[in-house]
């Protein structure tokens, strides 16, 4: 079974401060993995993808992967409002269609002004 | 990134019947994908749409249920058939455009009674 796994929160951070959302994966064959934000109502927006072991930045959103300990994060820096919502990892396995996201349940993220 | 539109945006069918959605981008792109979200849960893998070919149903979806069509490279359906509550969802379409990017459609929110 390949699974990936988030805490499904509510996560509560005041606005400013930095957000952490954490992911672990199960499928060591995982190579790719996306995190997307999704809006109540909305459909999920990519917002960060990662390859390879390390940190990838872009803007207020750092994206961190630890092959080894198979744990993927998000950082994102100075809170907004709008950054409420719920936060999707997603890891890219090997399915009957070739390959296949696997996403997990989501960690909600909720920014207090 | 891509536009997609999909069509409709929500319905409520009578059980036993069919709905058929219709997902449609604005690029051609190789590879489509039909997704569900049943309510308050992750995305799930229906099937792989490529053009051309017999769509790729992952574990637990049937073509009989699923029946997709992928007439070209900006078009694809997918029938949910005989419907029942257990249905009821919301059904995404995605696209992969570069490095196993997918981007989701605005999906269809459907309520079977």
């Amino acid at each position: 079974q390949k699974e990936v796994e988030q805490n499904s929160g509510p996560l509560s951070v005041p606005e400013g401060a930095i957000a952490s959302l954490n992911c672990t994966y199960s499928d060591r064959g995982s190579q790719s993995f996306f995190w997307y934000r999704q809006y109540s109502g909305k459909s999920p927006e990519l917002i960060m993808s990662i390859y390879s072991n390390g940190d990838k930045e872009d803007g207020r959103f750092t994206a961190q992967l630890n092959k080894a300990s198979q744990y993927v994060s998000l950082l994102i820096r100075d809170s907004q409002p709008s950054d409420s919502a719920t936060y999707l990892c997603a890891g890219l396995s090997n399915s009957n269609s070739g390959y296949a996201l696997n996403f997990g349940k989501g960690t909600s993220l909720l920014v207090t002004p | 990134s891509a536009v997609i539109s999909q069509k409709p945006s929500r319905d409520i069918c009578q059980r036993g019947t069919s709905l058929t959605i219709q997902c449609q981008v604005d690029s051609q792109v190789t590879m489509m994908f039909w997704y569900r979200q049943q309510p308050g849960q992750s995305l799930t893998l229906i099937a792989t749409a490529n053009q051309g070919s017999e769509a790729t149903y992952e574990s637990g979806f049937v073509i009989d249920k699923f029946p997709i069509s992928r007439p070209n490279l900006t078009f694809s359906t997918l029938t949910v058939s005989n419907m029942s509550p257990e249905d009821s969802s919301i059904y995404l379409c995605s696209v992969d455009l570069t490095s196993s990017e997918q981007f989701f459609g605005p999906g269809t929110r459907l309520t079977v009674l």
